[in-house]
């Protein structure tokens, strides 16, 4: 079965500071992975996708992602925080066979003035 | 465009009491999903169904049923109702199960047992 980590449950940064948001999945055979964005009191949102055979997959927002097959991570990072960023990400990933998405724990990002 | 449509968006039960939350959606998809949010635990799934007629448990199905009523609609039913399962209820849809494509969200259902 596939898992997902999310390291720190919480993210402080200032505006304008790097944003790094990690996540490492545990599988021998990279699989479909994804990266979602809650704002509060909505569903989820789809931040970007992993595409086989990339490295470095852009999503809306400013946001990418850069997946590193030898330490199985798919790390999120925006050069420059904005205070509209605040909002809980989940890491998510999917498997080769059945199909069912595991999410990670989700990291709260918040953004000082 | 509405996506996933989820009803009702607040819900409030007294322990012992049924209900059903529904969601439907618009974009065609084969595949829908019921997840609970929990604090600190991520989204977690309930039930979920591949294509029209069929469906299939979850991480955590006790308690819960579901109807795939057609492509559109699929309906999550707590028979009776348990404080444990004060949570946010989000369903989701995609093109399939076994692909990259992602799923869909729809903006949740809070539901509080007492």
């Amino acid at each position: 079965a596939q898992s997902v980590t999310q390291l720190g449950s919480h993210v402080s940064v200032s505006e304008g500071a790097l944003v790094l948001l990690r996540c490492n999945y545990s599988s021998s055979v990279p699989p479909y992975l994804f990266w979602y964005v809650q704002y509060p009191n909505q569903g989820l949102q789809l931040l970007l996708k992993y595409t086989t055979g990339a490295t470095l997959v852009k999503g809306i927002n400013g946001f990418e992602a850069e997946f590193k097959k030898s330490e199985t991570s798919f790390h999120l990072t925006k050069p420059s925080a904005h205070m509209s960023d605040a909002a809980e990400y989940f890491c998510a990933a999917r498997g080769s066979t059945l199909g069912r998405l595991y999410f990670g724990r989700g990291t709260q990002l918040t953004v000082w003035p | 465009n509405a996506g996933v449509t989820q009803t009702p968006k607040f819900q409030v039960l007294k322990t012992g009491q049924s209900m059903t939350l529904q969601c439907a959606q618009d974009m065609n998809h084969n595949s829908m999903y019921w997840y609970r949010q929990d604090p600190g635990m991520g989204l977690r799934l309930i039930y979920y169904s591949a294509s029209e007629g069929t469906t299939d448990k979850g991480e955590v199905p006790n308690g819960y049923n579901v109807s795939r009523l057609n492509k559109r609609e699929f309906s999550l039913r707590l028979e009776s109702a348990a404080p444990s399962q004060t949570s946010v209820y989000f369903c989701a849809s995609s093109e399939e199960v076994h692909n990259n494509q992602p799923q869909h969200f729809g903006d949740g259902t809070r539901l509080s047992i007492l």
